[in-house]
C-alpha cells in the first residue's frame, strides 16, 4: 500500500515563515489535504485541494504541490498554531486512503 | 453547517466488539461518503475505511479487513463502526469524518474530511 511521510517535528520562531512536507507517490496524481489537530482535540481541515482554506482558517495557512510532495506553509506563524499537522491523500491503486505520520510544529 | 456526533467512551475486555456510532446532523441536507479514522494514545492518525451514502459500498484498510464492519441507517442518519476481536492494540479514539470531493477545472478530483466528530475512546482492558 502507497504510504505518506512527513518530518516528525518542526519548529518556526514566532511570526516567521515555515513549511511542513508531505512525500509520497499517491502525491504525484492526488493533492494533498491536511490536518491541525490540537491535544485533547478532533483534528480540523486547514487545506485541501491545490489551495484552498476552509471557512475561518486564516490566510497565513496555505498549500502547494509539486512532484510527490505537497507542502503546508505557514505565513507568519502564531502561538496559536503550535499543534499536530497530519497530510492526507487517496491512493489512486488501492481507492484507500493513507494519512502521514504528523509533524509537531513547536512555535518559539 | 453539518455536526457529527459520536457516541460515548466504551471500555472492553480483549477478544470483545464494539460499536461506535456517528450521527450526522439535521442540518445534512445531502448524505456523503465517511469515513473512520483512528488514534492511539500518543500516535498518529490511520485510516480505517470508508462507507458510502446508501450503506451498500464500503472500503477497508488492509490492517482491518475481517475485523470491522461500517453500516449506515440512512433513516436516522447514522453511521456505525464495529471492530471485533479487541486487542489492547485497539485501544485508541475513533473519529467519523465527512467526505467530500471535487473535480476541479483542470479535470484533477481532490478529496478532502470535514468536519470530524468529537471522537470516541475504546478503552480494551482486561
Amino acid at each position: 500500500s502507497s504510504e505518506v511521510t512527513q518530518d516528525p517535528a518542526v519548529s518556526v520562531a514566532l511570526g516567521q515563515t515555515v513549511r511542513i512536507t508531505c512525500q509520497g507517490d499517491s502525491l504525484r496524481s492526488n493533492y494533498a489535504s491536511w490536518y491541525q489537530q490540537k491535544p485533547g482535540q478532533a483534528p480540523i481541515l486547514v487545506i485541501y485541494g491545490k489551495n484552498n482554506r476552509p471557512s475561518g482558517i486564516p490566510d497565513r495557512f496555505s498549500g502547494s504541490s509539486s512532484g510527490n510532495t505537497a507542502s503546508l506553509t505557514i505565513t507568519g506563524a502564531q502561538a496559536e498554531d503550535e499543534a499536530d499537522y497530519y497530510c492526507n491523500s487517496r491512493d489512486s491503486s488501492t481507492n484507500h486512503w493513507v494519512f502521514g505520520g504528523g509533524t509537531k510544529l513547536i512555535v518559539l | 453547517q453539518v455536526q457529527l456526533v459520536q457516541s460515548g467512551a466504551e471500555v472492553k475486555t480483549p477478544g470483545a466488539s464494539v460499536k461506535v456510532s456517528c450521527k450526522e446532523s439535521a442540518y445534512a441536507f445531502t448524505r456523503n461518503w465517511m469515513h473512520w479514522v483512528r488514534q492511539a494514545p500518543g500516535q498518529g492518525l490511520e485510516w480505517m475505511g470508508v462507507i458510502n451514502p446508501s450503506g451498500d459500498n464500503t472500503r477497508y484498510a488492509q490492517k482491518f479487513q475481517g475485523r470491522v464492519t461500517m453500516t449506515r441507517d440512512t433513516s436516522t442518519s447514522t453511521v456505525y463502526m464495529e471492530l471485533r476481536g479487541l486487542t489492547s492494540e485497539d485501544t485508541a479514539v475513533y473519529y467519523c469524518a465527512r467526505d467530500h470531493s471535487h473535480l476541479d477545472t483542470a479535470m484533477v478530483t481532490y478529496w478532502w474530511f470535514d468536519p470530524w466528530g468529537q471522537g470516541t475512546l475504546v478503552t480494551v482492558s482486561s
